[in-house]
């Protein structure tokens, strides 16, 4: 069975500063994908960043970029200079050739002026 | 143009009522999600299509029905629903199904009373 964990309920962070959000795995495949997601209190789920588990140097988009340890089976976000706007929650999901996401339960960011 | 829309953005149904919810993108994608989210949790996938053909059902109750027109349309049709149906409803598209990233639409926040 695939399983996504994501073990901080809620995190804060203050604003300018850089959190990490914690995100393990477990699949017994060798070929997948690993997603992260922002959403705001208005509902939309935004895509942020993804990894492929065959890509050797890790993702970044801007201010995101994701911590790929593969041995470790670790997928951690880290959001660099926290602006008030990155308060939402923040999803990490795995997919893999031929199947659906697989989510976790969330992470709650709070930036604190 | 990453967008993917979705209407209507409230709906607030009674239990004999036949209500449908309505997705569209435009980004040639050939794999179309339907996601049911309640409050705090993560989204929970319902139905996938795959090049216009139902590819998954995840045992969703027979009072929902997926219907995809065509490769830029998705609907989900609604009928005699219970008011624990009551939650925000995802929509998402992706190239293929698979490990690709999913975008998402901003929902439809259904009320069942």
């Amino acid at each position: 069975a695939q399983k996504i964990t994501q073990t901080q309920p809620g995190m804060f962070v203050q604003e300018k500063e850089a959190v990490t959000l914690d995100c393990t795995y477990d699949t017994s495949d060798q070929s997948y994908g690993l997603f992260w997601y922002k959403q705001p209190s208005s509902g939309e789920m935004i895509f942020l960043i993804y990894q492929g588990s065959y890509d050797e140097q890790n993702a970044t988009e801007g201010r995101y970029s994701l911590n790929f340890q593969k041995a470790r089976k670790s997928a951690n976000l880290v959001i660099s200079a926290s602006q008030l706007g990155d308060s939402a929650m923040y999803f990490c999901a795995m997919s893999h050739t031929g199947n659906q996401f697989y989510f976790g339960t969330g992470t709650s960011l709070t930036v604190i002026p | 143009d990453t967008e993917v829309t979705q209407t209507p953005k409230h709906l607030v149904m009674g239990m004999t009522n036949k209500k449908s919810l309505k997705c569209e993108q435009h980004m040639g994608h050939r794999a179309m999600y339907w996601y049911k989210q309640k409050a705090k949790k993560p989204p929970e996938l319902m139905f996938v299509y795959s090049y216009e053909k139902l590819s998954i059902n995840e045992s969703v109750p027979s009072r929902f029905s997926p219907e995809c027109p065509n490769s830029s349309l998705l609907n989900l049709h609604l009928h005699a629903l219970q008011p624990e149906d009551s939650a925000l409803y995802l929509c998402a598209s992706s190239p293929r199904q698979g490990a690709y990233e999913q975008y998402f639409g901003p929902g439809t926040r259904l009320t069942v009373t």
